[in-house]
């Protein structure tokens, strides 16, 4: 059965501090996402990578970046968090293909900072 | 850019009623055309999907066709259960760099009542 698991489930942070959320695999997928799901606004990707050590910026990097130093880890960093930064935060993993991908998402972790 | 736009919620029915969230796609190309399922308290997995025109994505009775004319990918079920009750996102494979992306429409919740 294909897997991607999150850090944690919840987690409460104040302004300021330093976050990390983590992603792992056990699938050898290439490519990995870190979105963020807020009501009303759906999904958006906040950065993706293809391959280790590769990043690229999604549609609202802003206030994150991201690690990917092994093939199976997928690292979201909030290097300061803002209460606009509370949501609920969504890591899936994929391989490429032509078109036919399928996207597998781990449980998501919700976040709220204070 | 390419977008997709899905019916706005929430949508209620009776158990055994007739399910249609429909969904429309801006894209250039020919991408492929997924619907997801997020079921309460969970990460988002893989409903069906179809990858060129006049495909026909089918699973756990709910089906979807991928209409290049009308430029739609419309969700239906003939009978649903009290355990389709989830939010629903339509997406679209966006190739960039490589690395396929999806675009998701914001999601469409569904209330199943018995």
């Amino acid at each position: 059965d294909v897997k991607v698991t999150q850090s944690s489930r919840y987690l409460v942070k104040r302004t300021g501090e330093k976050v990390f959320l983590e992603c792992v695999q056990d699938m050898d997928h290439e490519n990995m996402f870190w979105y963020r799901q807020d009501p009303g606004l759906g999904l958006r990707l906040i950065y993706f990578s293809y391959d280790v050590k590769m990043k690229e910026k999604g549609d609202i990097p802003e206030g994150y970046s991201v690690s990917r130093e092994k093939k199976e880890r997928f690292s979201l960093i909030l290097e300061s968090a803002s209460t606009n930064q509370t949501s609920m935060y969504l890591c899936a993993s994929s391989s490429p293909g032509t078109g036919q991908e399928t996207q597998y998402f781990g449980p998501g972790t919700r976040l709220l900072v204070l | 850019g390419n977008s997709v736009t899905q019916m706005e919620g929430p949508v209620t029915l009776s158990e055994e009623a007739f399910l249609t969230i429909n969904c429309t796609y801006t894209a250039t190309g020919y991408p492929s055309l997924f619907w997801y399922v997020q079921y309460p308290g969970e990460g988002l997995q893989l409903l069906l999907k179809a990858t060129k025109a006049d495909d026909k994505g089918s699973n756990k009775g709910f089906e979807a066709t991928y209409r290049k004319e009308t430029t739609s990918f419309h969700l239906e079920k003939g009978s649903v259960q009290v355990s389709d009750s989830a939010v629903y996102f339509c997406a679209l494979s966006d190739q960039q760099g490589g690395s396929e992306k999806l675009v998701f429409g914001k999601g469409t919740k569904l209330t199943v009542n018995p």
